[in-house]
């Protein structure tokens, strides 16, 4: 069973909030990842990271912010939620392999009013 | 961003059945097709990574094959059980892509008994 947690679960809050969608994992994974999923759509990539002090855009635009400090850490921020947020964010790591499977978080699901 | 495309969108047999998915996608560039499965209220788990032209994997009643040449994947379930009922994503990965992930929009199976 992997390894990785995401917190909240479940988030409803207002316009103008800031945000912080935590992201751990206990696997010693160098790649972590952000996905963003609108009902219908496909998984998006909107922040990777390489290792830690590393991070990347993904090709999907995103106003959120992340951080790599710690190996097993990388959360994203939303510094002013707005309702064209409102998603279901989903993060992920994988060991350093360009093959390497991805374990996934159980997500968070974020409702923006 | 990647065009990767999965048919049907959704799928309901009876317990029992065998049934397969289709995953497209461009051929050029290609480096790694990734399945995963997807139920609800859970994380997506990786079922198969494959790289090679002509690759075929399985694990228990699940299998999946790849031709790169032409572009497309097959996921195979034989004798579905309703345990089997969740969405199946593709992801593809190639050079063109930074090695990220590019995931379909999955297909949805429901198996009744």
């Amino acid at each position: 069973e992997a390894d990785i947690y995401q917190t909240p679960r479940y988030l409803v809050i207002g316009t103008g909030k800031k945000i912080t969608l935590e992201c751990s994992q206990t696997m010693g994974h160098d790649k972590m990842y952000w996905y963003q999923q609108d009902p219908g759509m496909e998984l998006h990539l909107i922040h990777y990271s390489y290792g830690v002090n590393s991070t990347e855009k993904g090709d999907l635009s995103s106003e959120s912010t992340v951080s790599r400090i710690r190996t097993e850490h990388f959360p994203l921020t939303l510094e002013s939620a707005r309702p064209s947020h409102t998603s279901q964010y989903l993060c992920a790591s994988s060991e350093r392999s360009h093959t390497g499977e991805l374990f996934f978080g159980e997500g968070s699901r974020l409702t923006v009013l | 961003i990647l065009n990767v495309e999965q048919s049907p969108q959704s799928l309901h047999v009876q317990e029992g059945d065998s049934t397969n998915f289709t995953c497209s996608f461009p051929s050029s560039n290609f480096y790694a097709l990734h399945w995963y499965r997807w139920e609800t209220a859970k994380s997506p788990e990786a079922l198969f990574v494959m790289t090679l032209n002509g690759d075929e994997k399985k694990k228990g009643r699940i299998s999946a094959t790849l031709n790169t040449k032409e572009g497309y994947s097959y996921l195979y379930i034989k004798g579905s059980q309703p345990e089997d009922s969740a969405t199946y994503l593709c992801a593809l990965t190639n050079s063109n892509s930074g090695y990220a992930l590019n995931f379909g929009k999955g297909t949805s199976l429901l198996v009744t008994p």
